[in-house]
């Protein structure tokens, strides 16, 4: 069974940080892995999408990595921003078409 | 971009009613849609799949009968909450499978459902 872990669960940081987000998964048999943003109270917006034949994927200040083969991607945001202050989650999907979560970074970026 | 509206964004009914939550690709269509739930502070959930023209798939632990899904069209899919209570409420999300962008998936805004 899938299971996915992100580290840190919450992470508090002043505005200009380069900050790495981190996303484990136990069975590398994935067809993608998606990084989405979450408001309070909001939907998931998606920020990047990493096909399993892809090692990364960069848009604007944020670059995602995967490492298939040891279950890992990262997520690297630049020169953060209070705007980026939101709830990260990763998901993976494999031959199942389900996309499993994981448990979420909460980021806080105070000016 | 692909676009999923979910419709209510927030609704409160009494115990025992039921409630019909909305969830529409607007610009795709949409082969699968899939049905989340999530508690405060936690992860979303997966309920169950639904396949346009044919029967809800529900995850292990979710009471088909409770949540009915309908996926009648490629654009649409509804849950309805049947006779609801208190601990049903939560915030439920809906998302779409774009077939053009066959593993990309699409959420909707969420709404949040209580239960008084």
């Amino acid at each position: 069974k899938q299971e996915v872990t992100q580290i840190p669960a919450a992470l508090s940081v002043p505005e200009g940080e380069n900050l790495v987000l981190n996303c484990s998964f136990t069975d590398s048999a994935i067809y993608n892995l998606q990084w989405f943003r979450q408001d309070p109270g909001k939907g998931l917006t998606s920020l990047l999408l990493i096909q399993s034949s892809q090692r990364e994927q960069t848009s604007g200040r944020l670059n995602a990595s995967l490492d298939k083969s040891s279950g890992r991607s990262t997520l690297y945001i630049a020169a953060s921003q209070p705007g980026d202050s939101a709830t990260y989650l990763c998901a993976v999907s494999g031959n199942t078409d389900k996309l499993i979560f994981g448990t979420g970074t909460r980021l806080q970026v105070f000016p | 971009g692909a676009v999923v509206s979910q419709h209510p964004s927030w609704v409160i009914c009494k115990s025992g009613t039921s409630v019909k939550i909305e969830c529409r690709s607007l610009d795709f269509q949409a082969t699968t849609m899939f049905w989340y739930r999530q508690f405060p502070k936690q992860s979303l959930m997966l309920m169950a799949t639904s396949n346009e023209g044919s029967k809800a798939t529900y995850e292990q632990g979710v009471e088909k009968d409770k949540f009915l899904i309908n996926h009648a069209s490629l654009t649409l899919s509804t849950l309805t909450v049947t006779s609801a209570h208190p601990e049903d409420s939560s915030f439920y999300i809906c998302s779409a499978r774009d077939k053009g962008l066959p593993h990309g998936y699409t959420f909707g805004s969420g709404t949040r459902l209580t239960v008084v």
